[in-house]
């Protein structure tokens, strides 16, 4: 069981927006974004921790329904830098970062 | 400051031979986490980790592999007698805090099992 992120995979070009979804089937209790270029590492975007909760920074923005069970990320003005496979992860225990579960991730490909 | 550290970065290993991979947290952080990524994939929690104490292993397989963090030194992840499916990138990451608290990972380490 983990949180399911959609779509699989986004193409688009420069300049235009995306929104990533990641919904679970358990109460979200935070909800913590992550991007990963190819044969990198998992790099920290943003974590949402209450019901409600917008955070942004630069063009890269998320919210966060603790009642719908779910999380979205928005990209507006995609850069080719944006490109990259996003996850989001949250703590599948109550509280907690114990076994985080992280979506299968979503391909993000910015052409010029 | 530095960063979450791993090594090796790539490993290459036979059939039945082990395993270590290595993590050192980043300063001042004492929670470590374990994640394996198959290609293509999402990151598959392993283990949680504090000083000299395994939190959570309950995405560990049973058999062959182990975790550790020592009071010195860094975190290790020991697979014994490893097998071609256990090829995959590990990464490992660290908190401040175990609650819900930003989790770095390190570059992460690519084993090769031949």
């Amino acid at each position: 069981q983990q949180p399911v992120q959609s779509p699989q995979a986004v193409i688009l070009r420069e300049g235009e927006d995306a929104v990533i979804n990641c919904s679970s089937s358990k109460a979200l209790y935070s909800v913590h974004w992550y991007r990963q270029k190819h044969g990198e590492a998992p790099v920290f975007l943003m974590i949402l921790l209450k019901g409600g909760e917008q955070k942004g920074h630069d063009k890269i923005s998320a919210s966060f329904n603790e009642k719908k069970q779910q999380s979205s990320l928005y990209l507006t003005a995609s850069q080719l830098s944006y490109s990259g496979t996003y996850f989001c992860g949250t703590p599948w225990g109550a509280y907690n970062n114990n076994d985080m579960r992280f979506g299968a991730g979503t391909r993000l490909t910015v052409k010029p | 400051n530095a960063g979450v550290m791993q090594n090796p970065r790539h490993l290459v290993r036979r059939r039945g031979q082990e395993a270590r991979l290595r993590c050192s947290p980043m300063k001042g952080h004492s929670h470590v986490y374990w994640y394996r990524q198959l290609p293509e994939e999402g990151l598959k929690f392993m283990v949680y980790l504090q000083k000299e104490n395994i939190i959570d292993e309950s995405g560990m397989p049973k058999e062959r592999f182990s975790a550790e963090f020592p009071k010195e030194g860094p975190s290790i992840l020991r697979i014994q007698q490893v097998v071609r499916g256990d090829s995959a990138a590990y990464f490992c990451a660290s908190s401040l805090s175990g609650g819900p608290d930003t989790q770095y990972f390190g570059p992460g380490t690519r084993l090769t099992v031949l």
